[in-house]
């Protein structure tokens, strides 16, 4: 069975600051990797994924993640956070192919920006 | 077009009691999950359903949970004899298909507390 690691359980940066989150995965096979973004009060909505090709991918708002197999990492990031990206974010995996809909999630990273 | 919805928002209730929570999935979309987030944890799965196909309930903690689909749409999670270990944010997504690569979309959840 997969697992996801999200090293950090609060982050906390000034508005501008760089942001990374680490994500780290455990599973033999191939995975595809997404990260969930829930702002506060309001629904989980995905951010980005990946599934093949290209590593490095870019999402919605500005944010995005870089696929390293060597280190099962799909760490998210973005270079410069707002206010507006307060929020708890997960990682989440499901081995790849049809019938492997079943999503493995970290217990999520909260951030916090300050004005 | 409209979301996943779930009702109720929160429900509060005694130790033994049953509680029922419903789950309106997207219109067409055929796979339909339900995800429980406790406090400080990840989502973790509990069932799903696609089309007529047995549902994969590998996910239920115990017994005491279950969950019906009817008509291929409406979905609700039942909980018997409720603990106060049940007490989280019970989650629904929908997909409109079976792939690992069918994006997961997610209602706003229902927060159960169990006193």
């Amino acid at each position: 069975a997969q697992s996801v690691s999200q090293h950090n359980h609060h982050v906390i940066l000034s508005e501008a600051a760089s942001l990374e989150l680490g994500c780290n995965y455990s599973y033999g096979g191939t995975v595809n990797l997404f990260w969930y973004v829930q702002y506060p009060g309001q629904h989980l909505q995905l951010l980005l994924k990946y599934f093949s090709g290209d590593p490095l991918v870019k999402g919605i708002k500005g944010f995005e993640a870089e696929f390293i197999k060597s280190k099962f990492s799909f760490n998210l990031r973005k270079p410069s956070v707002q206010w507006s990206d307060t929020a708890e974010y997960f990682c989440a995996v499901n081995p790849s192919g049809a019938g492997s809909y079943q999503l493995t999630f970290g217990k999520g990273t909260k951030l916090s920006v300050i004005p | 077009g409209a979301g996943v919805s779930q009702s109720p928002s929160n429900k509060v209730t005694e130790k033994g009691k049953d509680v029922e929570l419903r789950c309106d999935p997207i219109s067409g979309h055929t796979a339909l999950y339900w995800y429980r987030q406790s406090l400080g944890q990840g989502l973790e799965f509990l069932i799903y359903f696609q089309g007529n196909s047995a549902p994969d309930k590998s996910g239920l903690p115990s017994d005491r949970f279950s969950a019906e689909r009817t008509g291929g749409s409406v979905s609700t999670l039942t909980i018997q004899r409720t603990q106060q270990e049940d007490s989280a944010v019970y989650l629904c997504a929908s997909s409109a298909g079976t792939s690992s690569y069918n994006e997961q979309f997610f209602g706003p959840g229902t927060r159960l507390t169990v006193l």
